[in-house]
């Protein structure tokens, strides 16, 4: 019953490395996101994407880009690593049903990223 | 950009107890959402709420869509220990779905 995986559960870095956040999701979901999650601010939207190799950013976009080759397939991407993005990363996909109404929004279990 | 006020932050209740949080917006919403997450995962959508009015039950968790569309409650009937968690409200706007910052619900033995 998997719907929405991400490559690790916990990742430690060091300042200045580059960083790849994978999700996959398999219910043929237009729209992926990519969200951090930090105590007191809540879910932060850092990208989304609503179809292939098309991006928009979110709230808090700098220091993060974003990758959507395929349909099911959105990363994230940290160019150089910094103590500051220590945080939780939560991805996400959902799409519109039939009807027009908004349908489930599946989050992935999220990754949990020390930067050194 | 848009936000969701939601309260309280953090509620500490006595297990059996009821439970009452709500969200507010400056803007209109056409569509509320209540999710949990438990820790260390991912949030999961509890209730979805579609029309101004609506009331919607989902076992012991029941959810309203304000009269005005720029409001919405959950309640959580005779609490239980596994009701621990973060609860967030949300809203789709556009393309993207806005959250609140969540009240964190702590039970008490």
């Amino acid at each position: 019953d998997v719907k929405v995986t991400q490559s690790s559960r916990y990742l430690v870095k060091r300042t200045g490395e580059k960083v790849f956040l994978e999700c996959v999701q398999d219910m043929d979901h237009e729209n992926m996101f990519w969200y951090r999650q930090d105590p007191g601010l809540g879910l932060r939207l850092i990208y989304f994407s609503y179809d292939v190799k098309m991006k928009e950013k979110g709230d808090i976009p700098e220091g993060y880009s974003v990758s959507r080759e395929k349909k099911e397939r959105f990363s994230l991407i940290l160019e150089s690593a910094s103590t500051n993005q220590t945080s939780m990363y939560l991805c996400a996909s959902y799409s519109f049903g039939t009807s027009g109404r908004h349908t489930e929004q599946f989050f992935g279990p999220g990754t949990r990223l020390t930067v050194l | 950009g848009q936000q969701l006020n939601q309260s309280p932050q953090s509620m500490f209740i006595q297990e059996g107890e009821d439970v009452s949080m709500n969200c507010t917006s400056s803007s209109i919403f056409n569509t509320w959402l209540w999710y949990k997450q438990d820790p260390g995962e991912g949030p999961v959508l509890l209730i979805a709420l579609y029309k101004a009015g609506e009331l919607t039950s989902n076992g012991r968790l029941t959810a309203q869509f304000g009269i005005t569309r720029k409001d919405s409650f959950l309640n959580i009937s005779a609490s239980i220990p596994s009701d621990v968690g973060i609860y967030f409200c949300a809203g789709p706007r556009d393309d993207k779905i806005i959250f609140g910052k969540g009240t964190r619900l702590h039970i008490l033995p």
